[in-house]
């Protein structure tokens, strides 16, 4: 069955770095796109990038730009978000998100369980 | 980037009660809209995709429908495990962006 395995989360100080790993299962990785989305404690869903299937395409959230590096490893089944510079605001739990496909579009068919990341000195 | 409104933030309804929430796009999205339910200290689980498309495995007390810039989440008979956040999202451009969530409560 598809699973999705978030690590690296943890308490990191402000301006400090943290790259957050996914592990994938279940499925053949190298032939979905992949996405980082976020949520604030208490507060909704905000989707952080993307990454297509063979990694040639990367969006970012505007406010992550410049910060936040998103990776994958084929060869590995592992996705990746690389971030610095972080901020209290990024204070959330992390998920990463299969993103699925029939002909009627896209949709977040596989999510992973979390990981949590604090911003805090 | 688009904009997706959610209405109302939060509701309370009883077991049995019909639930409607809605959610608009600031610009046509077409039918790329998926409907989510999260509840507390789970990852959220995809309801409806492309605006009427029943994910496998969801009971059909969930619908959705609408196109262009509005939607509907329906659930027909509320049930004691209904009782969640429900967000919509558009698949129409990236970024991808979500409501802002829909909390429904037990009245």
């Amino acid at each position: 069955q598809v699973q999705l395995v978030e690590s690296g989360g943890g308490l990191v100080k402000p301006g400090g770095s943290l790259r957050l790993s996914c592990a994938a299962s279940g499925f053949t990785f190298s032939d979905y796109q992949m996405s980082w989305i976020r949520q604030a404690p208490g507060k909704g869903l905000e989707w952080v990038s993307h990454i297509s299937s063979s990694g040639s395409s990367i969006y970012y959230t505007d406010s992550m730009k410049g910060r936040f590096t998103i990776s994958r490893d084929n060869a590995k089944n592992s996705l990746y978000l690389q971030m610095n510079s972080l901020r209290a605001e990024d204070t959330a739990v992390y998920y990463c998100a299969r993103e699925s496909y029939d002909s009627s579009g896209f949709y977040f068919g596989y999510w992973g369980q979390g990981t949590l990341v604090t911003v805090s000195s | 980037d688009i904009q997706m409104t959610q209405s109302p933030s939060s509701l309370s309804a009883s077991v049995g009660d019909r639930v409607t929430i809605t959610c608009r796009a600031s610009q046509s999205i077409s039918s790329y809209l998926n409907w989510y339910q999260q509840k507390p200290g789970k990852a959220p689980k995809v309801l409806i995709y492309a605006a009427s498309s029943l994910q496998s495995g969801v009971p059909s007390r969930f619908s959705g429908s609408g196109s262009g810039t509005d939607f509907t989440l329906t659930i027909s008979s509320l049930q004691p495990e209904d009782f969640a956040t429900y967000y919509c999202q558009q698949s129409y451009s990236i970024p991808r962006t979500f409501g802002q969530g829909t909390k429904v409560e037990i009245k």
